[in-house]
Parts: structure tokens; sequence; C-alpha cells
């Protein structure tokens, strides 16, 4: 079945570090691929999205590369904050019988220290 | 619309009792989502509605659960005959009909403790 795999957290990182996190899918089919992000007391919402091979998806600051090759979607940002620090999940979702039903990975939380 | 609503935000029960959690969809949104979320772990898919017909409801954890969205707006979620091992946060989520690339939209959640 279709699954996504994230790497164990926390990650910790002083404010203005370089961040990756990294995230690897399994799918047959053609999936469109998700960062969601939790911030403390909120619920998941939207932070970018790729929908083919090669697409780079991007939104404050973040960014992911949709590569098929090495089926993978790593997150990155040149220079994190403070208020950066969250739970990130990274998610697929491919069509099945018409059906489309976002799979999650476990999450990765980020803590930025000052 | 200010987004997915989900109530109640906390839920503390005694095991064996049944509880019921509703979400109200972004009203536009066709498509109606349930998952589970425990300590640690990412969201995990039990339940799905597009308007008023449940689509996939395999994934329900046993037979204790089940889902309803009646009239293709509001949904309900039920838990029978609790168990302590039911505790944990359950999530709404809703979207427009689309492709795989369509975003959905996550409610703060019901946390639920089973004692």
């Amino acid at each position: 079945g279709d699954s996504v795999t994230q790497m164990e957290g926390p990650v910790t990182l002083s404010e203005e570090a370089f961040l990756t996190i990294n995230c690897t899918y399994t799918a047959t089919g053609y999936p469109s691929l998700f960062w969601y992000v939790q911030y403390p007391g909120e619920g998941l919402q939207l932070l970018l999205k790729a929908t083919k091979a090669d697409d780079k998806g991007s939104n404050k600051g973040f960014e992911a590369t949709y590569r098929k090759e090495t089926t993978s979607f790593h997150l990155e940002k040149g220079s994190v904050q403070v208020s950066d620090s969250a739970v990130y999940f990274c998610a697929l979702s491919v069509g099945r019988g018409g059906s489309y039903i976002p799979t999650f990975g476990r999450g990765t939380s980020l803590i930025v220290h000052p | 619309d200010t987004g997915v609503s989900q109530n109640p935000r906390h839920k503390i029960t005694k095991r064996g009792q049944n509880v019921t959690f509703r979400c109200d969809p972004i009203s536009e949104h066709n498509r109606l989502y349930w998952y589970r979320q425990t300590l640690g772990q990412g969201p995990e898919f039990l339940t799905y509605f597009q308007n008023e017909a449940q689509l996939e409801k395999s994934r329900l954890l046993s037979d204790r659960f089940s889902a309803e969205r009646p009239k293709g707006s509001f949904s309900t979620l039920e838990i029978q005959r609790t168990e302590q091992g039911d505790s944990a946060m359950y999530l709404c989520a809703s979207s427009l009909i689309g492709g795989s690339d369509t975003e959905a939209f996550f409610g703060q959640g019901t946390r639920l403790t089973v004692v």
C-alpha cells in the first residue's frame, strides 16, 4: 500500500540554521506530494505541494522538490526562525477508483532556539 | 466560514460508554475525512465521504466505530463501548472535489480520553 517515511525527530536547531527534513514515499501510480505543518494548539495546514516529477513546491521560505527517481520529497529552509517551531508532516495522495485519500508520515518535530 | 469546526474539543469518558463527535466542514467542500492521531504518530485514515456517500470505510478500526454524513454537510463519528486504546486525537478534514493535488483542510481535532 501507499506509505510515507519521515526522519525521526525532534530536530533541534539554532535560529538561522539550515533545515532539512527527509521524506520518502512508496506509491503505485503518480501521487501528489505535500508538506503540512501543525503549530502548537492548531490543526494541520498545508505548507506546500508538488504534483509531478521535478516540480518544486515553495512557501514561506520552505522548499521541496518531487524526486521520482529517489521517491523523495525532502523539506528544506535556508534560515529557520523560532516561529518555525512546529511538527511537519509529509503526505501523499493518489487516485484509487476515483477516491483520493491523503496518507501521512508520522511527523517530525522541529524546535528552533534563539 | 472560518474553517473546519470540530466539537467537542475535549472529551473524557468512562470505559464502556459511547461517544459521538461532530465535524462541520467548510461549507462548499464535498469531501470529508476522519483520521485518528496518537502521540508521536501521523494522522491515520479512518473513513471518507463524498457528499453524503461513505466511499471508504474498510479502515475504520473496528465495528465499534461508525460515521455518518446524513445531508452531505456535517458529519458525526461514533465510538461504541469505548476502550482505553481508543484514547487519541480524532481529526476531521474537508476538501473540494478534485484530483490528487487537492488540499485537505483540517479542524483542530477532538481529544478523547477513556478512563
